[in-house]
């Protein structure tokens, strides 16, 4: 069956800090991949999007995400860490068949 | 543009009640999808309405239902409530291309 994966539910890092949020996927094809970001008490956020075409991809509020076939990954990444970037962060996959699959989530925390 | 609104924004039932959401998309986008949020399982996709029909339908019972209209604002039935439907109720829009999703605030429902 088709699924994302999130192995991560808490990551905590240092503001300034580099960062790294993994997810994988389990489908057959390449689908079309996501990640979201969700702070306390609202809906979800878009940050950055993989269709085709360039495997590293760039997003909103200075993140990256790299989609790799050979490890059905798409790795969410930001340089240094702001307090503000403490949220929740999902990874979803597009099966193309007009059906969306969210991760479990991350829930980031940042240390002053 | 104004972004996905949902109405009400919180909701306080008892078991047994029934509730309607509702969710107004992007002004031109035809596709409403619904999401139910729980801590426990996380993201899981409800339904998607796509000009006035029910394109695809996750794995809830009968109990939860949905309709879109003409302007394409959505609503979201519940029946017979139980407490596990207490839950934040996600609301998405896009346009014909469906591929990326635009996320309301969500409404609270707490069911006693």
């Amino acid at each position: 069956a088709q699924s994302v994966t999130q192995p991560d539910i808490h990551i905590t890092v240092s503001e300034g800090a580099s960062l790294e949020l993994r997810c994988n996927y389990s489908y057959g094809a390449t689908p079309y991949l996501f990640w979201y970001v969700q702070s306390p008490g609202q809906g979800l956020q878009l940050l950055l999007k993989y269709f085709s075409g360039d495997t590293l991809v760039q997003g909103i509020k200075g993140f990256e995400a790299e989609f790799k076939r050979s490890q059905s990954s798409f790795n969410l990444r930001k340089p240094s860490v702001h307090w503000s970037d403490a949220a929740e962060y999902f990874c979803a996959v597009d099966l193309r068949d007009d059906k969306i699959i969210f991760g479990k989530g991350t829930r980031l925390h940042i240390l002053p | 543009k104004a972004g996905v609104t949902q109405t009400p924004r919180y909701l306080i039932k008892t078991r047994g009640q029934q509730v309607t959401l509702s969710c107004s998309p992007i002004s031109g986008h035809r596709s409403v999808s619904w999401y139910q949020q729980t801590p426990g399982q996380g993201l899981q996709f409800l339904f998607e309405y796509f000009s006035e029909t029910q394109r695809n339908k996750g794995n809830f019972p009968g109990r939860f239902s949905g309709r879109q209209f003409s302007n394409s604002r959505s609503e979201m039935n519940v029946s017979t409530l139980e407490l596990g439907d207490s839950a934040l109720y996600l609301c998405a829009s896009s346009d014909v291309s469906y591929n990326e999703q635009f996320f309301g605030p969500g409404t609270r429902l707490t069911v006693l």
